[in-house]
């Protein structure tokens, strides 16, 4: 089984719908990541937190929210979707700072999100 | 802003043949990684180089950083059809763990 999972993994919405995308993960990371993939852009942060009572904004939070529940699951909200909120989305883990191999990220199947 | 600039942004070689992508970074960091994407999946990690490593291997991989140009380049030996690709490189600086990724490189190897 995938150690970190996302549902949906494709989703067609209209323009001013909310939007959940979501994330789960088997690793037992504390450090969960959204990032937002577009052509010719690269990865792009969205929000990260480094535990569940942890929430911070990444570069390009503007018009999304996140939602820590547990340590294993991280939700991206669009509260209200716009079509150049159109792109591939990607949940990531990481471990906590100290430990062998910390640094390194653990991504998701990535959810492919259009927005007409 | 992004950190790291991956170069070339597309690369196509034949099999068997070595492939070299390089990424160019503004600030200082305390490593570098490089991930892996097939098409449309999710980045995968191949290597991480701390700041004051200057080479590293892992099977036909070959990574070297040089801080004092701000640079690090990959090495794709004996290339695969397999390898094909987009290749990015992630630089992390000071105690956030963050990682900014920078465009990619898109390898193709053709058989």
């Amino acid at each position: 089984d995938a150690d970190v999972t996302q549902t949906p993994r494709n989703r067609i919405t209209k323009t001013g719908k909310r939007i959940m995308l979501e994330c789960s993960q088997t690793k037992g990371h504390d450090r969960m990541y959204w990032y937002r993939q577009d052509p010719g852009l690269g990865l792009r942060l969205i929000y990260y937190s480094f535990d569940v009572k942890d929430i911070n904004k990444g570069e390009i939070s503007d018009g999304y929210s996140v939602s820590r529940q547990a340590q294993a699951k991280f939700s991206l909200s669009l509260e209200s979707a716009i079509p150049n909120q159109t792109a591939l989305y990607f949940c990531a883990t990481s471990d906590s700072p100290g430990l062998a191999g910390a640094e390194t990220q653990y991504f998701g199947p990535g959810t492919r999100l259009l927005v007409l | 802003s992004q950190q790291g600039e991956e170069d070339p942004q597309a690369l196509s070689i034949q099999e068997g043949e070595n492939a070299t992508m390089n990424c160019s970074y503004k600030t200082s960091i305390n490593n570098l990684q490089w991930y892996r994407q097939n098409s449309g999946r999710g980045l995968v990690h191949l290597i991480l180089i701390r700041s004051n490593e200057r080479e590293k291997h892992s099977g036909r991989l070959r990574v070297t950083l040089d801080t004092s140009k701000k640079s690090s380049s990959l090495l794709i030996t004996a290339s695969r059809a397999a390898d094909t690709a987009s290749y990015f490189c992630a630089t992390r600086g000071g105690s956030n763990y963050k990682l900014t990724f920078g465009k990619g490189t898109l390898l193709t190897v053709n058989p």
